[in-house]
């Protein structure tokens, strides 16, 4: 079965530093793997995903994430944090692509980017 | 606007109670689903449709039920033998292809028992 993995319940930066946010996966076969951002009290806004190709993906809000197979992780970046990045993060997998499979979410990293 | 809307915000369950939570989309989409949200917890999957007519438990469904009368609807009804519904209720939706399609979400439901 498929399961994702976010090590760190809480992710403190400072404004202006660089930020990573980690996420390991374990799937069967070839994972689709994504990442969402949730602001308080709203649903989740898609930020990037990766498919295949390419192993850095960049999205939207100048996220990036690079997928690494070997070490089975899709940690999240960004060069320089904002404080309105100040968020709830969650890494998705979804196992084998066909459509009787579903997407599963870790359990969420909050970012905290201090002033 | 396109988009997916749930409604109630903010709902309250008295004890031995069903309620129903709306979902609505205008995009169009095939896949529907439902998660709840509980702190610390993450996302589980209570049920997910990828027709009209049919659906799929998820990880969590008991206590829960759900209909997908319509492509663009697909409510959750929480029934009392959920024992421990308090949660931010979340619906998705998406188009159907190859399993890279990116979710959408609705801006939740927060259900309190009373």
């Amino acid at each position: 079965a498929q399961s994702v993995a976010q090590p760190e319940d809480q992710v403190n930066v400072a404004e202006g530093n660089p930020l990573t946010v980690k996420c390991t996966y374990s799937v069967s076969g070839n994972p689709y793997l994504f990442w969402y951002v949730q602001y308080p009290n709203r649903g989740l806004q898609f930020l990037l995903k990766y498919i295949t190709g390419d192993n850095l993906v960049k999205g939207s809000y100048g996220f990036e994430a690079e997928f690494n197979k070997s070490q089975t992780s899709f940690h999240l970046k960004k060069p320089s944090a904002l404080v309105s990045d100040s968020a709830l993060y969650f890494c998705a997998v979804r196992d084998i692509p066909n459509r009787d499979d579903k997407i599963i979410f870790g359990k969420g990293t909050r970012l905290h980017i201090l002033p | 606007d396109g988009g997916i809307t749930q409604s109630p915000k903010y709902l309250f369950r008295k004890e031995g109670q069903n309620v129903t939570l709306s979902c609505e989309q205008n995009l169009n989409h095939d896949a529907m689903y439902w998660y709840r949200q509980d702190p610390g917890q993450g996302l589980r999957l209570i049920y997910y449709s990828q027709i009209v007519n049919d659906f799929q438990k998820g990880d969590i469904a008991e206590g829960y039920s759900v209909s997908r009368e319509k492509k663009e609807s697909f409510p959750l009804t929480v029934t009392s033998a959920q024992k421990n519904p308090t949660a931010f209720y979340l619906c998705a939706s998406s188009i159907l292809g190859q399993g890279g399609e990116k979710l959408f979400f609705g801006s939740g439901t927060q259900l309190s028992v009373l």
